[in-house]
């Protein structure tokens, strides 16, 4: 295993209210991202980072912030849920090789 | 605009078949390019990759190819086995040159069936 968690794994919501979402890690890699899943779409980069305080926009990015105060976590909050935000949200590291470890995703329903 | 294409949403193989997964993309700036497999409720897991120097890597079972000029890889399993059966994305690299940094782009994801 990659050492990387996500917290909540589920989440039921009502629209209008604020969601934060956690990415944990335990192998001290600079790079972070996060995803959604949606059927037809596959995954969608919502925001990612390159480091402590550094981070930037995916495609998706509308709706959500990030924030990375230390390497080992990377949260994303949707300020004010909307129900197009209902998806799978996977968070992922990358060390210096390509590829990236995924977590194993946050189902997030908002009604 | 989808810079990563699968273009078929499900595929359906006998088992010790091959399998032959694509993938077209449009940015010819990516350099590097991925294949992840994913099981439901599981997150993606990395199978395979290929620097956009290549045309061919092999791991195994999976052999990816990449077609620079046409812009399209392909993944191909043999012998195809039940376990396989998941749904496989492909996905590009690109630098960001305002960070420094890498981003990826992820394809639709088609859904391999392996028959028994």
């Amino acid at each position: 295993d990659a050492g990387i968690t996500q917290s909540p794994r589920h989440k039921v919501t009502e629209t209008g209210t604020p969601v934060t979402l956690r990415c944990h890690q335990t192998e001290n890699h600079r790079y972070m991202y996060w995803y959604r899943q949606d059927p037809g779409h596959g995954l969608r980069l919502i925001h990612y980072s390159y480091g402590v305080k550094d981070t930037d926009k995916g495609e998706v990015s509308d709706g959500y912030s990030v924030s990375r105060s230390k390497t080992e976590d990377f949260l994303l909050t949707l300020e004010s849920a909307t129900s197009s935000q209902t998806s799978v949200y996977f968070c992922a590291i990358r060390p210096y090789s390509g590829e990236q470890y995924f977590g194993p995703g946050t189902r997030l329903t908002v009604t | 605009d989808q810079q990563v294409k699968q273009n078929s949403p499900s595929l359906s193989v006998q088992e010790g078949r091959i399998s032959i997964l694509n993938c077209d993309y449009t940015n010819s700036m990516f350099d590097y390019f991925l294949w992840y497999k994913k099981y439901p409720a599981e997150g993606p897991t990395f199978l395979i990759s290929i620097s956009s120097i290549k045309d061919k890597n092999e791991d195994g079972r999976f052999t990816v190819f990449l077609n620079k000029s046409a812009k399209h890889l392909s993944l191909h399993i043999v012998p195809s086995q039940p376990g396989d059966s998941a749904v496989y994305f492909c996905a590009a690299r690109v630098l960001v040159l305002t960070s420094g940094t890498y981003k990826y782009i992820f394809g639709t994801g088609t859904r391999l069936k392996v028959l028994a």
